[in-house]
């Protein structure tokens, strides 16, 4: 597609419920990421994907969030047991390459806003 | 550990005023800084960007000022006009072998009044 495509825009589940959040890249993107933005916390890295290289996984802020990737391309973020404080909007990112010129330029999709009751 | 910080976060400018963003980093390793534009449900977009090596980049009406040995750059808006009215996000990374990681700021509001 054009650009990055989010599913679903939004998203209100109840406590303890799990979510998948889906990412669908432009084509031809190696390079994945997923960010989460809270109410004035700005942008915050969760995960990043780059061809068949092991993820950097450094940013998930628990083992309830987890994140694969099949084909190199869909990106599903999974967060189990939600919490309140899971509430926030999902970004996902993708770039030409993860490494060289244009590896930094990141399209971002709409996101997908998190409301956990 | 915040790595960049980004001052106002709110900013009120009226039409044809200059917006002024500024952002502070920690980790000399870093050496691109882009800044991304928001618009209300909407993903973040590249506005402009700049490499250490240079100490200033001008694209039509916005401008990064960078400072490599105070560790700071900003972002300047001239002749802001209510379309420009957005968050804005500043970021940092490095380049060449390793993650890629943007760090972001947490954002400044701008407001651009008639």
């Amino acid at each position: 597609g054009a650009g990055v495509s989010q599913s679903p825009s939004n998203k209100v589940t109840e406590k303890g419920k799990d979510v998948e959040l889906r990412c669908d890249p432009i084509s031809g993107h190696t390079a994945l990421y997923w960010y989460r933005q809270s109410l004035g916390q700005g942008l915050e890295f969760l995960i990043y994907f780059q061809g068949n290289s092991a993820p950097d996984k450094s940013g998930l802020p628990s083992d309830r969030f987890s994140a694969e990737r099949t084909g190199g391309s869909v990106s599903t973020l999974t967060i189990q047991r939600t919490q309140q404080e899971d509430s926030a909007v999902y970004l996902c990112a993708s770039s030409r390459s993860g490494t060289g010129s244009g590896a930094n330029v990141l399209t971002f999709g709409a996101g997908s806003r998190l409301t956990v009751l | 550990q915040q790595q960049v910080k980004q001052s106002p976060q709110s900013l009120i400018v009226q039409k044809g005023g200059i917006s002024i963003i500024n952002c502070a980093y920690e980790n000399t390793a870093f050496d691109y800084f882009p800044w991304y534009q928001q618009f209300p449900g909407k993903g973040p977009a590249l506005l402009i960007a700049i490499r250490p090596d240079v100490s200033e980049k001008k694209e039509g009406r916005f401008t990064i000022s960078f400072n490599k040995s105070a560790k700071q750059f900003s972002l300047h808006i001239m002749d802001s006009q209510p379309g420009d009215s957005a968050t804005y996000f500043c970021a940092a990374s490095r380049t060449g072998a390793g993650s890629y990681q943007l760090t972001f700021g947490k954002g400044t509001k701008l407001s651009v009044i008639p």
